[in-house]
């Protein structure tokens, strides 16, 4: 199975700051790479889908880059409502198993 | 407004059986792929199996493939998720997800979710 590692897995930032998540997959998954935001107690909102496709919705202050094995989430100024959990996930080998990456929580510094 | 309503968790032994389902009512439910996704107390997210919309492309998790089977009824726009052999290790919030994409081999990302409908297997 294609596996996807985060980091960091866990950032510290205020809000107005630029932050940036990576993700790398073990093996190339072209752009079928998606990221997800997670509140507690909530489901998971797509944010990102094909790797750069901003989800309609979705704040400009969010967006994704990569291709291949490396894969980037930015937000350009974070804002308070941003203070969350951020998944990738890789769609590219379906119908085999798709994966999640373990996670990038994001927390007020 | 698009509306993914699961139901059928609960509180079930190890090794009995557990059937859940999904409500979708907003959107053209046969025209897009399905998946179930869980996610275990205080843990990530992880997929557990997907549908195509009508039902030709299938695909499971290797951590429940031969336990569990997906299905849906595109006449009652409701996706289900039939769990056997039930582990301690499925005890999990399961939500239900619509793909963008119609499916097929094609996945392409997760636009709505249901709440989730808790599975907690303990004897």
């Amino acid at each position: 199975d294609i596996q996807l590692t985060q980091s960091p897995s866990f950032l510290s930032a205020s809000v107005g700051d630029r932050v940036t998540i990576t993700c790398r997959a073990s093996q190339g998954i072209s752009s079928y790479l998606a990221w997800y935001q997670q509140k507690p107690g909530k489901a998971p909102k797509l944010l990102i889908y094909a790797a750069s496709t901003l989800q309609s919705g979705v704040p400009s202050r969010f967006s994704g880059s990569g291709s291949g094995t490396e894969f980037t989430l930015t937000i350009s100024s974070l804002q308070p409502e941003d203070f969350a959990t951020y998944y990738c996930q890789q769609l590219n080998s379906y119908p085999r198993a798709l994966t999640f990456g373990g996670g990038t929580k994001v927390e007020i510094k | 407004e698009v509306q993914l309503v699961e139901s059928g968790g609960g509180l079930v032994q190890p090794g009995r059986s557990l059937r859940l389902s999904c409500a979708a009512s907003g959107f053209t439910f046969d025209d897009y792929a399905m998946h179930w996704v869980r996610q275990a107390p205080g843990k990530g997210l992880e997929w557990v199996s997907g549908i195509s919309w009508n039902s030709g492309s299938i695909g499971y998790a290797d951590s429940v493939k031969g336990r569990f089977t997906i299905s849906r009824d595109n006449a009652k726009n409701s996706l289900y998720l039939q769990m056997n052999s039930l582990r301690a290790e499925d005890t999990a919030l399961y939500y239900c997800a619509k793909d963008i994409s119609s499916g097929g081999d094609t996945a392409i990302g997760f636009d709505y979710w249901g709440q989730g409908t808790l599975v907690t297997v303990s004897s």
